[in-house]
């Protein structure tokens, strides 16, 4: 009964290669969210999605493409991974602008 | 801009003294607060939500306060375990739908 799920826990790729991390959520939120935590543990939003409809678009590169089939579920596929792409990536969601709840993250390794 | 800073990046605290973590925000014009806690390795654990209109929140041994013309947030941890050593993270929602976080501190609570 994991409120929020994230599939793969890691994921270790070649430079250049196109990965999708997914992310689930039981809860009836109606918002979902993707955060970068990086090697210093900074913790930044890259999208959210409300209903299913893009609210927020951080200054992410467009090789990063978010894709929500339903409201409880926001994927996140990155194309071309490069070196700097190596991070934490953390799926979270929310009724609103109430409690956000988080997954267990995705660490990716680009070599 | 809005940013929260967390100071120190660092504290460590005998087991079972009372403790004080500080968040500071930039805007004052701040929708609610919230508290998280980050285990090694592990996703983000929600502690406590403060609303703008609130002041304070408590959960069990913890207790957080919002002084928004300050611009200052604390938590404060009674009679601390060993288990409450994590990364604390605040986190602020200036009401453009999406959370800023701290940089985090990380406690460490000493047998």
């Amino acid at each position: 009964d994991t409120a929020v799920s994230q599939t793969p826990k890691y994921l270790v790729t070649q430079m250049g290669n196109d990965k999708s991390i997914k992310c689930e959520q039981n809860l009836g939120h109606d918002t979902m969210y993707w955060y970068k935590q990086d090697s210093k543990k900074f913790l930044k939003i890259m999208f959210s999605y409300n209903n299913k409809e893009l609210i927020i678009n951080e200054t992410v590169p467009n090789r990063f493409s978010p894709k929500s089939p339903d409201k409880a579920h926001l994927n996140l596929h990155i194309n071309s991974l490069e070196l700097g792409d190596s991070a934490v990536y953390f799926c979270a969601s929310s009724l609103a602008t109430d409690t956000q709840y988080f997954g267990p993250g995705t660490r990716l390794t680009v070599l | 801009k809005q940013e929260v800073t967390q100071i120190p990046a660092a504290l460590s605290v005998p087991e079972g003294e009372n403790l004080v973590l500080n968040c500071s925000f930039t805007d004052s014009a701040i929708y609610n607060l919230q508290w998280f806690r980050q285990d090694p390795g592990k996703g983000l654990t929600s502690l406590l939500l403060i609303q703008s209109s609130q002041r304070e929140q408590t959960s069990g041994r913890l207790n957080a306060s919002l002084d928004k013309s300050s611009g200052r947030s604390t938590l404060y941890i009674a009679a601390s375990q060993p288990g409450d050593s994590a990364t604390y993270l605040c986190a602020a929602h200036f009401g453009n739908e999406k959370l800023t976080f701290g940089t985090g501190t990380r406690l460490t609570i000493i047998p």
